[in-house]
Formats: structure tokens, C-alpha cells, sequence
């Protein structure tokens, strides 16, 4: 398994503004997820942030709202841009070990609420 | 594209007794994974149990185990003297292991309350 951290662990922010949010893992790993969890809701994917690459956005989101970045292996940041009350949720980074494609490991998350 | 579905939105079990958390998926595919992750309100997400499609037993966590019905795609998870700390959402997930789109895909999770 992996222990990943994230930054902050919540916070409230004005409308209009933009929030980072950083996740860190205690080993090298080479794909890292950025999901988003509104209330209630189950997990959606946002991207993909590969090392040395540019993100891969599933449908729905756009680099320009949610620009990633993957500097090394054991770091990535999301940033949630031009906020709205619309965009508060809970946003998870996971990390796969194996390439992707097997069990991925969860940051504790990211409270986001947006006034 | 494959589903998950976890059509029971809430369940309640008394502390020490058994409960059964249920999970269908959809895929024409033969090799994959499938979850069973739990979120307490602390909002961590926590891997309870994985299942590899090609192995017919069953896997087992301690208390935690799943009957995986591969040709009914059906993969339950039973919690056994069940805890107050197993209160939390549990989410079924799957992905394929193979192939360049692959994503893990959730199902809408279910919220097991454990009563005292």
C-alpha cells in the first residue's frame, strides 16, 4: 500500500477564487487520480496525472477549470479554478501502484466549500 | 462500458451480528478487479477487500469477506460481528486490468449504520 497525504484537509473560499490542493505519497508511484465527491454523492473521476505527461480529463472536466500538476513521482497538485458554489465538494487524490490497472489507495481528502 | 450497482441505498445492523452489503456489475470482459472500499465520516477512503475475476475463492479480510459470483456478476460483501467502527458508506468498484482507458468505476455506494 502507500500513505498519501493532502493539503489543506478543508477550507472555504469565496466565490470566484481558485484553491490548490496538494497530494503527496511516501513512495514513487506513477499514476495518480484526482477525483471529485460531491455531498451525498459516489466518486467521480476527474483526471489522470502522469509524470513527465500532460493530465488526461475524463468527460465533463477541462484542464482550464482543473489544471494538474505532476513535478515528480511522489507529488501532484489540483486546482480548482474561478470557483462556485457549484464546485464544493470533497476532492480525493489515489495513487496506483501497479501502472493503473489494480487496487488504487486513497488520500484522506480535501473539504471544499465554496460561498 | 462497464457498471457497478449498489441498489440498496442504506442498511442496519445490530453491533455483533452479520450483515450482507450487495454489488452487481456489468462487463463482457474476463479480467478485472473488484473493491469493496469503506468511507467512515472521516471521508478516507479505505480498501476493504479486493477479488481477482479469475480466481474462484473467495477473498477474506478478517471479518470482511465476499461471495463473488462471477457468471451472476454479483460480488457481496458479508461483515461478520459487526462493530460501531464499521459504521461508514461502502463503495463496490471494478476495473479491467487491461487495456489504455481503463478506470476504476464506482457504484453509488450504500450507508451501513451499526446500532449498539
Amino acid at each position: 500500500s502507500a500513505v498519501i497525504s493532502q493539503k489543506p484537509s478543508r477550507d472555504i473560499c469565496q466565490r470566484g477564487t481558485s484553491l490548490t490542493i496538494q497530494c503527496q505519497v511516501d513512495s514513487q508511484v506513477t499514476m495518480m487520480f484526482w477525483y471529485r465527491q460531491q455531498p451525498g454523492q459516489s466518486l467521480t473521476l476527474i483526471a489522470t496525472a502522469n509524470q513527465g505527461s500532460e493530465a488526461t480529463y475524463e468527460s465533463g472536466f477541462v484542464i482550464d477549470k482543473f489544471p494538474i500538476s505532476r513535478p515528480n513521482l511522489t507529488f501532484s497538485t489540483l486546482t480548482v479554478s474561478n470557483m462556485s458554489p457549484e464546485d464544493s465538494s470533497i476532492y480525493l487524490c489515489s495513487v496506483s501502484i501497479a501502472g493503473g490497472l489494480d487496487t488504487q489507495y486513497f488520500g484522506p481528502g480535501t473539504r471544499l466549500t465554496v460561498l | 462500458a462497464q457498471t457497478v450497482t449498489q441498489s440498496q441505498p442504506e442498511m442496519s445492523v445490530q453491533e455483533a451480528e452479520t450483515v450482507t452489503l450487495s454489488c452487481t456489475y456489468d462487463t463482457s470482459e474476463n479480467n478485472y478487479y473488484l473493491f469493496w472500499y469503506k468511507q467512515p465520516p472521516s471521508r478516507q477512503m479505505i480498501l476493504v477487500i479486493r477479488q481477482e475475476a479469475y480466481k474462484q475463492q473467495n477473498a477474506t479480510e478478517n471479518r470482511f469477506s465476499v461471495n463473488f459470483q462471477k457468471a451472476a456478476k454479483s460480488f457481496s460483501l458479508k461483515i461478520s460481528d459487526s462493530q460501531l467502527g464499521d459504521t461508514a458508506m461502502y463503495f463496490c468498484a471494478f476495473i479491467f486490468r487491461t487495456g489504455a482507458n481503463s478506470k476504476l468505476t464506482f457504484g453509488k455506494g450504500i450507508t451501513l449504520s451499526v446500532r449498539p
